[in-house]
């Protein structure tokens, strides 16, 4: 079983909502990514976590805060967004090794996010 | 700066012939490569991959080809059916993968009756 899960699959907010967007695996995976995707482009690192801890932030606003309350679940929460922020947000998970080294990244079928 | 490149944003083939889909790297720290098929509106689904101590790797289908001295790897699907039209993405990560998958651009490709 690769699967990951996301929710919601559609998400419409406006400039002043608060939202969260949530992921889930039961793969035993220790590490876990959050990605966007702009229509025609490709996807784009925002995230990492490590063992329920944040190894990696590419430089994303502050507008958006992730958080992993346990080695299954992933949130992104999202705050005070702009119109640009509208995109697909991917989650993926995958194995790390004692060394931690990364497998293959297995991804889930994403959240269309449209912000008014 | 664009350290995984595919050149060509879409490719045209006949059902039944081989589909040759081209991905190029700079990054020279890269150590394992990834290729994921994409359909609208849907998340990358893995199809196969490579690490940097070999050169072939072989599922099925699909076949790819790593050659480092020319930072070039490709994707060979022999024989090309009408589900594998998608958009194909070829994906780098560095020291183990924990600092993400860097991602290619994408290629369309089409597979004509």
């Amino acid at each position: 079983d690769t699967e990951v899960t996301q929710t919601p699959k559609h998400l419409v907010m406006g400039m002043t909502n608060k939202k969260s967007l949530k992921c889930e695996q039961h793969m035993g995976h220790r590490a876990m990514y959050w990605y966007k995707q702009k229509a025609k482009k490709p996807p784009e690192l925002m995230f990492v976590y490590s063992y329920e801890k944040l190894s990696i932030n590419e430089s994303v606003p502050s507008r958006f805060s992730p958080e992993c309350p346990n080695s299954s679940l992933l949130n992104l929460h999202l705050h005070a967004l702009q119109p640009e922020d509208s995109a697909l947000y991917l989650c993926a998970s995958s194995r790390l090794t004692e060394g931690g080294l990364t497998d293959t990244q297995y991804f889930g079928p994403g959240t269309r996010l449209t912000v008014l | 700066d664009q350290q995984v490149k595919q050149n060509s944003p879409s490719l045209s083939v006949q059902e039944g012939r081989i589909s040759i889909l081209n991905c190029d790297y700079t990054n020279s720290m890269f150590d394992y490569f990834l290729w994921y098929k994409k359909y609208p509106a849907e998340g990358p689904t893995f199809l196969i991959s490579i690490s940097s101590i070999k050169d072939k790797n072989e599922d099925g289908r699909f076949t790819v080809f790593l050659n480092k001295s020319a930072k070039h790897l490709s994707l060979h699907i022999v024989p090309s059916q009408p589900g594998d039209s998608a958009v194909y993405f070829c994906a780098a990560s560095a020291g183990g993968g924990a600092d993400g998958l860097t991602f290619g651009k994408g290629t369309h490709l089409i597979i004509q009756p």
